[in-house]
């Protein structure tokens, strides 16, 4: 059961540039999440969407975009990386029905240098 | 706007003790969900237990209990037997049930648990 897959789990950006962090989920769940967590910190909502289609901005979206396409994949795109986005970002994915927990990717640990 | 707050930046439990890690929350909605999730030093995010807003008994999962007192707007998790492996960061959220359904996080609790 591969639940919430994300990609990569490391990565190194300059100042500057750009990239895309992966999600992908099997679970069939229409609640997508992306989260950032700062050292000693919470997860701050950054985006997040209720189906293919649909998205909407959390609380810290500045500097990043989303799209969701299918019901499966919520990549999330970082446009001209800076130091401040230096963080853990946690994609999470929950069912419609009922009151469900989310289930979490593994998390992708980003560096901007 | 949805609030979640934990004071307690660490807390220390003796081995086989049980421990509290408070939780308040502040919302305008009268209906929402509350979790605790743990992140060990791995980093992953591990669902404990959920309480709703109208659930009528405290939410209870193996030696995890959430103590929800309603009228303190608390949610506090309670953990019997610490274990070795219980030490990690535990974080209370809140996720409003009507909307886009949105989770707000606390900044979180280290626990220690002493041998």
């Amino acid at each position: 059961n591969a639940g919430v897959t994300q990609t990569p789990k490391f990565r190194i950006l300059k100042i500057g540039q750009s990239m895309t962090l992966q999600c992908a989920q099997d679970m069939n769940h229409n609640y997508m999440y992306w989260y950032r967590q700062d050292p000693g910190m919470g997860l701050k909502l950054i985006y997040y969407s209720v189906g293919a289609g649909i998205t909407d901005k959390g609380e810290v979206p500045n500097g990043y975009n989303v799209s969701r396409s299918t019901t499966e994949d919520f990549p999330l795109r970082l446009e001209l990386a800076a130091p401040s986005q230096t963080s853990v970002y946690f994609c999470a994915s929950r069912t419609l029905r009922g009151n469900t927990e989310a289930f979490f990717g593994q998390g992708t640990r980003l560096t901007v240098v | 706007a949805q609030k979640i707050t934990q004071t307690q930046p660490g807390m220390f439990v003796q081995e086989k003790e049980a421990v509290t890690l408070d939780c308040t929350y502040d919302t305008s909605d009268p209906s929402y969900g509350l979790f605790w999730y743990k992140q060990p030093s791995s980093g992953e995010m591990i669902f404990l237990i959920y309480q709703g807003s109208y659930d009528q008994q405290n939410a209870t999962e193996g030696r995890y209990s959430l103590n929800f007192q309603k009228a303190r707007k608390s949610a506090n998790l309670v953990i019997s037997a610490s274990q070795l492996g219980d030490s990690a960061m535990y974080f209370c959220a809140m996720r409003e049930v009507g909307g886009y359904q949105k989770v707000t996080f606390g900044i979180g609790t280290k626990l220690q648990v002493i041998p």
